[in-house]
């Protein structure tokens, strides 16, 4: 139980396109999912949380024009990297809250397999 | 701010046992995660510490001390699978996970 999925697992685009990232839990609903971005070598840095029905919360220093979360069901989450750079060439994961686990000591976050965007 | 502080490399040779230590400094804590990360590929999920103690669950064991700020992974055994990167993270008071800078672990045969 408690897979995440992500859609595609890699992509490479021309500068100035649009690149939409998909991340699906598949046997849990999860009302919260959050998405990272990884640059080689580094830590996982949270982009923003996105939260079913509402709008997403970005954390500072994220451009939320540029990164768009759209959080349409209780399983599916999108982050959809507008105009992209090659500066925005990164690997992209999100992890999924379970619902019927928020709050409780086995509370955590279940993560996808990443999505390696490079733009050319 | 916030932030959580691992040695940035560690080495160790095969059938050792390793410590990762975690410090951290958050506004808000619920808990203490650790992820190992293989080149390329997503965090997978190894241990979590809610309350003060040991964890410990097959080779690798977890220790909070939520006084002192401070967390470590234990890995018994090394073997060379083990050879990754290791992340500590805080669920922090809004249930968001911050990370730690990473530890990246050698080890030789």
């Amino acid at each position: 139980g408690a897979v995440v999925s992500q859609h595609p697992s890699w992509v490479i685009c021309k500068s100035g396109t649009s690149v939409k990232i998909e991340c699906r839990s598949l046997d849990f609903q999860a009302t919260t999912m959050f998405w990272y971005r990884q640059f080689p070598k580094q830590s996982l840095m949270l982009m923003a949380t996105s939260n079913e029905g509402s709008k997403a919360t970005y954390e500072q220093g994220v451009e939320k024009d540029k990164f768009l979360i759209n959080h349409a069901s209780l399983t599916l989450s999108t982050l959809t990297v507008t105009s992209a750079h090659p500066e925005d060439s990164s690997f992209y994961i999100c992890s999924a809250r379970d619902t019927l686990l928020a709050g409780r000591n086995t509370d955590t976050q279940y993560f996808g397999p990443g999505t390696r965007l490079t733009v050319l | 701010g916030q932030s959580l502080e691992q040695p940035s490399e560690v080495t160790a040779v095969e059938g050792a046992i390793v410590q990762i230590n975690c410090t951290y400094q958050t506004s808000g804590f619920y808990g203490l995660s650790w992820y190992q990360q293989h080149d390329g590929g997503a965090p997978t999920f190894l241990s979590y510490n809610a309350l003060d103690g040991l964890e410990e669950t097959g080779r690798f064991s977890s220790f909070l001390s939520r006084s002192d700020s401070y967390g470590y992974l234990l890995l018994q055994e090394l073997q060379m699978k083990d050879s990754a990167s290791y992340f500590c993270a805080v669920t922090s008071g809004t249930y968001k996970y911050i990370f730690g800078t990473g530890t990246r672990l050698k080890v030789l045969a």
